[in-house]
């Protein structure tokens, strides 16, 4: 089955560490994206990349870098430059052939700062 | 740039009764309209999105919505909802002929089913 694998599920980080989660779909989608999620506050876009080799920042991409070396995997790596990282994490892709225009989702990665 | 607004961040109601969550978007281009369901500590799940074509849009686990363009609304809509519905859903718009900053999404509206 085609689908989004997002790893860890829960992850803990202390303090001043950079800790990276895993991003990879089946699906050959071409664009892939990372989004934030805190309580009440929806879903906010960190980074997102169209094409492999390729990627742009959203809106709120401060303390946080990507790759996209290939076009299955979009890792997303937290920096201790980020002040407060403890969030749900959300990947998600989208083709951009055809008028699907539906973006799938991973199932989350929980991070916590101790 | 567009946005969107939830306007009901908890909607409690009675098993069995109607449901409408509520959802308005501004954008000075045409839109792709969207509905996700999210239950806790999990992905998002698509229930019904509006593209082109009939403003009415049925979706998945009997929700509908109607796209609005004189109101720039898409109201999330069930008739009658059971204790499984209880979950955080988000509506989302994307420009047309873009979008390769992804989607826009609303706050959410945590749907609070009571027996």
């Amino acid at each position: 089955d085609g689908g989004i694998t997002q790893s860890p599920k829960y992850l803990f980080r202390k303090e001043g560490q950079n800790v990276t989660l895993s991003c990879e779909q089946n699906l050959n989608h071409d664009a892939m994206y990372w989004y934030r999620q805190d309580p009440g506050q929806g879903l906010r876009l960190i980074y997102y990349s169209q094409i492999v080799n390729d990627f742009q920042k959203g809106d709120i991409a401060e303390g946080y870098s990507v790759s996209r070396e290939k076009k299955e995997s979009f890792p997303l790596t937290v920096t201790s430059a980020q002040k407060n990282p403890t969030a749900f994490y959300l990947c998600a892709s989208i083709s951009r052939s055809g008028s699907n225009n539906e973006q799938f989702f991973g199932p989350g990665t929980r991070l916590t700062v101790l | 740039a567009q946005s969107v607004t939830q306007l009901d961040s908890q909607v409690p109601v009675f098993e069995e009764a109607p449901v409408e969550l509520r959802c308005n978007y501004s954008s000075s281009v045409s839109v792709y309209l969207f509905w996700y369901v999210q239950y806790p500590n999990q992905g998002l799940q698509l229930l019904l999105k509006y593209l082109s074509g009939s403003t009415l849009v049925k979706g998945i686990n009997g929700f509908e919505a109607e796209f609005n363009k004189s109101q720039t609304s898409f109201h999330l809509r069930k008739p009658s909802v059971h204790i499984s519905d209880t979950a955080e859903y988000f509506c989302a718009v994307r420009t047309l002929g873009g979008g390769a900053d992804g989607l826009t999404f609303g706050k959410g509206t945590h749907l609070i089913i009571q027996p």
